[in-house]
């Protein structure tokens, strides 16, 4: 069945390592993008890619990069230059309405 | 600077009763809307969506209200159900070829039985 996966669902790392986390959709959809959700906070968008081999930076992508190599994978890497990566990270896909996978929290130790 | 505002952090209702979620933005070029209903450590769940060109949209017991000339809009929820305890986002797309969201940053809503 269709839908967004995003491994893996916890994750720690100590600090100065960099990370990818993994998103993958099979629901055909372009777009696609990383959002951040901090407590009491809403999501706020890292990077977004509209089509294959193109991406890019939203509202925060300071400490981050992605790549878009096919249709259906977006891996987020989260670099030591993030100054705060202890979050929970939030891959979607489509275009007006946005679907969520569903999640993954990264522990930066 | 906010474009996207829920000013009530938490909402408490009786089972039964109807829940009213508040959202305002202040981008007018904003044209479409969205609602998203999310549990702790899961991802968001899309609810209901309106266009900036009508001013309701119904589905079951969600239904969305959007009242441009106040840049504002709500989410009725009606009968309210203990498992709709939940953080609902309100979010924005402004019109274009961008279709990124914006955010706010969530009310609380508990119904309890």
């Amino acid at each position: 069945d269709g839908g967004i996966t995003q491994s893996p669902k916890y994750l720690f790392r100590k600090e100065g390592q960099n990370v990818t986390l993994s998103c993958e959709q099979n629901l055909n959809h372009d777009a696609m993008y990383w959002y951040r959700q901090d407590p009491g906070q809403g999501l706020r968008l890292i990077y977004y890619s509209q089509i294959v081999n193109d991406f890019q930076k939203g509202d925060i992508a300071e400490g981050y990069s992605v790549s878009r190599e096919k249709k259906e994978s977006f891996p987020l890497t989260v670099t030591s230059a993030q100054k705060n990566p202890t979050a929970f990270y939030l891959c979607a896909s489509g275009l007006d309405t946005q679907y969520f996978g569903p999640g993954t929290r990264l522990t930066v130790l | 600077d906010q474009q996207v505002k829920q000013n009530s952090p938490s909402l408490s209702v009786q089972e039964g009763r109807i829940s009213i979620l508040n959202c305002d933005y202040t981008n007018s070029m904003f044209d479409y809307f969205l609602w998203y209903k999310k549990y702790p450590a899961e991802g968001p769940t899309f609810l209901i969506s309106i266009s900036s060109i009508k001013d309701k949209n119904e589905d079951g017991r969600f239904t969305v209200f959007l009242n441009k000339s106040a840049k504002h809009l709500s989410l009725h929820i009606v009968p309210s159900q203990p498992g709709d305890s939940a953080v609902y986002f309100c979010a924005a797309i402004t019109g274009g070829s961008n279709y990124k969201l914006t955010f706010g940053k969530g009310t609380l809503l508990t119904v309890n039985p």
